[in-house]
């Protein structure tokens, strides 16, 4: 089984509006962080959030927030008040304790295009 | 700080070159990966390193790659004879705190 699924090849948003990027992971460990990174059309990766498995609460970073639903094993993206910056690949990590607990795996990736 | 910096950001070469990629990470990160992204397999990691020595090269595809990391501040991934499958993005990444990885801009391979 695939660690990471992101099951949204492509979405659009019109400007303004919210936008939800799908992914749920597989492990059987019980600790285990989960990263969000964009890539705009430029290449570079950005890293935008991170979430432990033992964080109580889900985590925010500006316009983004990490929705962390562990029974579900998900972890999805939101992005507040889309911007036209924000047209991008996204991708969504898991780190957990196979391979020293410093490998982290990626998922497939969500292309993201915001619609003025 | 600069950030990760790699060299160079765009190779072109011919089928059975051997190819270099360099990186410099960030001062004071004692983790380093290297990553290769394409297409067909997207962002995979190939290998990292802890003070310096490899800890886990699962990723390398085979033995025609190749990475050292002669000091804390640079590391070379090496592929020798190169291969027209080998054509990718390669990310070279540190990190000091394992919540977060930074990213250099990445070496767009070519390989004819």
């Amino acid at each position: 089984a695939q660690k990471i699924t992101q099951t949204q090849p492509g979405m659009f948003v019109q400007e303004k509006e919210a936008v939800t990027l799908d992914c749920t992971y597989d492990t059987s460990d019980q600790s285990y962080g989960l990263f969000w990174y964009k890539q705009p059309s430029s290449g570079e990766m950005i890293f935008l959030i991170y979430q432990g498995s033992y964080d109580e609460q889900n985590a925010t970073e500006g316009r983004y927030s990490l929705n962390f639903q562990k029974a579900r094993k998900s972890a999805n993206l939101v992005i507040s008040a889309s911007q036209l910056g924000d047209s991008a690949m996204y991708f969504c990590a898991m780190r957990d304790q196979s391979g020293g607990y410093q490998k982290v795996t990626f998922g497939t990736g969500t292309k993201l295009q915001v619609i003025p | 700080d600069a950030g990760v910096i790699q060299s160079p950001r765009h190779e072109v070469t011919e089928m059975g070159q051997e190819v270099t990629l360099r990186c410099k990470p960030i001062s004071g990160h004692d983790y380093l990966f290297w990553y290769r992204q394409t297409m067909m397999r997207g962002l995979e990691l190939l290998i990292y390193f802890n003070n310096n020595v490899p800890i886990d090269d699962s990723g390398m595809p085979e033995d025609r790659f190749s990475a050292k990391m002669p000091n804390a501040s640079f590391s070379t991934l090496k592929i020798q004879p190169s291969e027209p499958r080998d054509s990718a993005v390669y990310f070279c990444a540190s990190s000091l705190d394992v919540n977060e990885q930074f990213f250099g801009p990445g070496t767009r391979l070519t390989v004819l």
